[in-house]
């Protein structure tokens, strides 16, 4: 089975801290997402990677951006984290277009 | 522009009733379209996923949804709750001729099941 693995379930951070948010797939996957969960919201996507070094932009990506230097990891960066950024953080892979996603189990960032 | 709209927020059903959770997407093109669960606190897991094959899809747990291009509908069924059924669903679109594209999420529907 393919396991998409994020690194913390829960994370406690101050307001303005630079937080890190690591997500690593094991099945060669071409493409990684990052989304965010909200009660009343759904799933609301951050940004997201096709190949290697490139990301695109997804609906809500103000104040966050992403680096994937390998193909198995795609990281989140708060730059400058503030409280309207407490949510539930899911990471998703998936090999093509055609397929549905295989989602980690998300970590859960509250900003105090 | 693609979309999808959950008409329910919430559903109440008894176990041993039926399910039905409705689902209408916005789509210029024949879109893939999916069915995922949430369990309380669990992470997310495909129920099913329709690509342009058989317009009723079977999926996992006695699920089933059927595409219905007249309609722009993939409601969600089965024909008999368990108390296991109770969480959330979403309804997903993605399009499938595009690649770099990502899954749309509806907002999602609570289903709760009582004895």
């Amino acid at each position: 089975d393919v396991k998409v693995t994020q690194s913390s379930r829960y994370l406690v951070k101050r307001t303005g801290e630079k937080v890190f948010l690591e997500c690593v797939q094991d099945m060669d996957h071409e493409n990684m997402f990052w989304y965010r969960q909200d009660p009343g919201l759904g799933l609301r996507l951050i940004y997201f990677s096709y190949d290697v070094k490139m990301k695109e932009k997804g609906d809500i990506p103000e104040g966050y951006s992403v680096s994937r230097e390998k193909k198995e990891r795609f990281s989140l960066i708060l730059e400058s984290a503030s409280t309207n950024q407490t949510s539930m953080y899911l990471c998703a892979s998936s090999p093509t277009v055609i397929y549905g996603y295989t989602f980690g189990s998300g970590t859960r960032l509250t900003v105090v | 522009a693609q979309s999808v709209t959950q008409l329910d927020s919430h559903v109440s059903v008894s176990e041993g009733t039926p399910v039905l959770l409705r689902c209408n997407y916005s789509s210029s093109y024949s879109p893939s379209l999916f069915w995922y669960v949430q369990h309380p606190n669990k992470g997310l897991q495909l129920l099913l996923k329709y690509t342009s094959a058989a317009t009723l899809v079977k999926g996992i747990n006695g699920f089933e949804a059927e595409f219905k291009k007249s309609e722009t509908s993939f409601h969600l069924t089965k024909p008999s709750a368990h108390m296991s059924d109770a969480a959330e669903y979403f309804c997903v679109v993605r399009n499938p001729y595009q690649a770099g594209t990502a899954l749309i999420f509806g907002k999602g529907t609570t289903l709760s099941v009582s004895s």
